[in-house]
C-alpha cells in the first residue's frame, strides 16, 4: 500500500520569506504526484501536478515542485510568500493503476500561516 | 459548469440518526470519491465508484454506505451516526482515461454528531 508523509504539520512565515514543504511517498511503481491547497473555509484546489517529463513542475500562484525519484520526494516551493498563501497544503500520490480506481493517497497536510 | 456540488453544507445529527449526503457533478466524469477530512490526518478515502452502478471500499468504509445509480450522482449514507463520524466530508470526481486523473473537489459538508 502506498503512503504519503508531510514533514511539517505547521509552518509560520513572514511575508516575502521563502517556503518549502516536504513530501515523501512510499510506492515502488510509477506514480502521479499532486499538491492541493485548501484556503480557509474553501474546498481543495489543485496547485500543480507531475505525471512525467521535466521533474521540476510549475503550478499556479508562483508555486513549483521538484520530483526526485531516487528520494521518493515531491517538495513544494515558493520563493516569496504572500499573506494570501495562508492555507493548508496537501501532497497526494496516485499509483496509476486503473483497476484501483485512480485513488489518491493524501499526506496529513501542512498548515501554513503567513504573517503580514 | 457548476463542477462538483454537495448538499447539505452543514448538518448536526444525534447519535443513531441516519442521513444521506448528496454529491453531484456535471463534468461527465466516470470516477467519483467520498473522503473525510480530520485534523492532522489529511483526507481519507471512504468509498469510491469507477462508473454508474459500481462502488468499492476505500480506506475507512465502516459505518458508511454509498450508491451510484446515476453517473452524475454519488450518495453517501450514514445508517446510524456515531460521534466518531464528526468530520468534514468531501466529494471528488475525475475523468478517465487513466493518464489524466486529477480529482476535482466539492465544497464539503461539515457534519457534527452529538
Amino acid at each position: 500500500a502506498q503512503s504519503v508523509s508531510q514533514h511539517n504539520h505547521h509552518v509560520i512565515l513572514s511575508e516575502a520569506a521563502s517556503l518549502e514543504l516536504g513530501c515523501n511517498y512510499s510506492y515502488g511503481g510509477t506514480v502521479n504526484l499532486f499538491w492541493y491547497v485548501q484556503y480557509p473555509g474553501q474546498h481543495l484546489q489543485l496547485l500543480l501536478k507531475y505525471f512525467s517529463g521535466d521533474p521540476l513542475v510549475k503550478g499556479i500562484k508562483g508555486f513549483e515542485a521538484e520530483f526526485i525519484k531516487s528520494k521518493f520526494s515531491f517538495n513544494l516551493r515558493k520563493p516569496s510568500v504572500q499573506w494570501s498563501d495562508t492555507a493548508e497544503y496537501f501532497c497526494a500520490v496516485n499509483s496509476m493503476i486503473k483497476a484501483a480506481g485512480n485513488k489518491l493517497t493524501f499526506g496529513g497536510g501542512t498548515r501554513v500561516l503567513v504573517k503580514p | 459548469n457548476a463542477g462538483v456540488t454537495q448538499t447539505p453544507k452543514f448538518r448536526v445529527l444525534k447519535t443513531g440518526q441516519s442521513m444521506t449526503l448528496l454529491c453531484a457533478q456535471d463534468m461527465n466524469h466516470e470516477y467519483m470519491y467520498w473522503y473525510r477530512q480530520d485534523p492532522g490526518m489529511g483526507l481519507r478515502l471512504i468509498h469510491y465508484s469507477v462508473g454508474e452502478g459500481t462502488t468499492a471500499k476505500g480506506e475507512v468504509p465502516d459505518g458508511y454506505n454509498v450508491s451510484r445509480l446515476k453517473k452524475q450522482n454519488f450518495l453517501l449514507g450514514l445508517e446510524s451516526a456515531a460521534p466518531s463520524q464528526t468530520s468534514v466530508y468531501f466529494c471528488a470526481s475525475s475523468y478517465d482515461p487513466s493518464s489524466y486523473n486529477e480529482q476535482f473537489f466539492g465544497p464539503g459538508t461539515r457534519l457534527t454528531v452529538l
